[in-house]
């Protein structure tokens, strides 16, 4: 299984909703990520999860709330969201440096979230 | 993360060769690596080199790398209409991935 699954895949909220978006997979990978990607642009990094636990924010505005309940499960919580925060959110994992470490991380389809 | 820069447009008639460039600038990448995005789609990867090696070849795939010039390339050979994609080169810095701005190819018939 090299599948990294991501749902919803589409997801149409409003500025004053809560919502979330999930992501898993059963590679194994003990690093996972966030990424937002804009039409037209490269996928920007937004969080890094290594051993469960968070190692990178890239200095993401408070109203996205990552969440690693397990080594498989990374979810991204959302809430008071703008207009400018419409985009793909793209979820991917990767294994940690050791034996036949390559780096690449697996991507999944994507979220593609829109605010009214 | 690191300056990936790539050119942004690449027409190409189906059956013809595709040469995708990118340059970089983090002397100290491990890996390189290519991904293709379709319309409306996550990142698939293409596929990676390790940068102590100039080249790597994968079926319609070759990537040359030359490390002095810190210049990655990928060519797609025998292009077909199903290769209209964004692709994008990406260098690693500890756990961040940094793209270049995505090269649009178009196969016309």
């Amino acid at each position: 299984d090299t599948e990294v699954t991501q749902t919803p895949k589409h997801l149409v909220m409003g500025m004053t909703n809560k919502k979330s978006l999930k992501c898993e997979q059963h590679m194994g990978h003990r690093a996972m990520y966030w990424y937002k990607q804009k039409a037209k642009k490269p996928p920007e990094l937004m969080f890094v999860y290594s051993y469960e636990k968070l190692s990178i924010n890239e200095s993401v505005p408070s109203r996205f709330s990552p969440e690693c309940p397990n080594s498989s499960l990374l979810n991204l919580h959302l809430h008071a969201l703008q207009p400018e925060d419409s985009a793909l959110y793209l979820c991917a994992s990767s294994q940690l440096a050791g034996t036949g470490y390559t780096g690449e991380l697996f991507f999944g389809e994507g979220s593609r979230l829109t605010v009214l | 993360g690191e300056d990936v820069e790539q050119s942004l447009f690449l027409s190409v008639r189906e059956g013809d060769s595709s040469v995708i460039n990118c340059t970089y600038t983090d002397s100290s990448s491990t890996y390189l690596y290519w991904y293709k995005q379709e319309p409306g789609a996550g990142l698939q990867l293409l596929t990676y080199i390790f940068s102590n090696m100039d080249m790597k070849q994968d079926q319609r795939l070759t990537v040359l790398l030359n490390k002095k010039d810190k210049h990655l390339s990928l060519r797609i050979a025998d292009t077909q209409t199903g290769d209209s994609a964004i692709y994008f080169c990406a260098d690693k810095d500890d756990y961040k991935l940094s793209f270049g701005a995505g090269t649009t190819v178009t196969v016309r018939a």
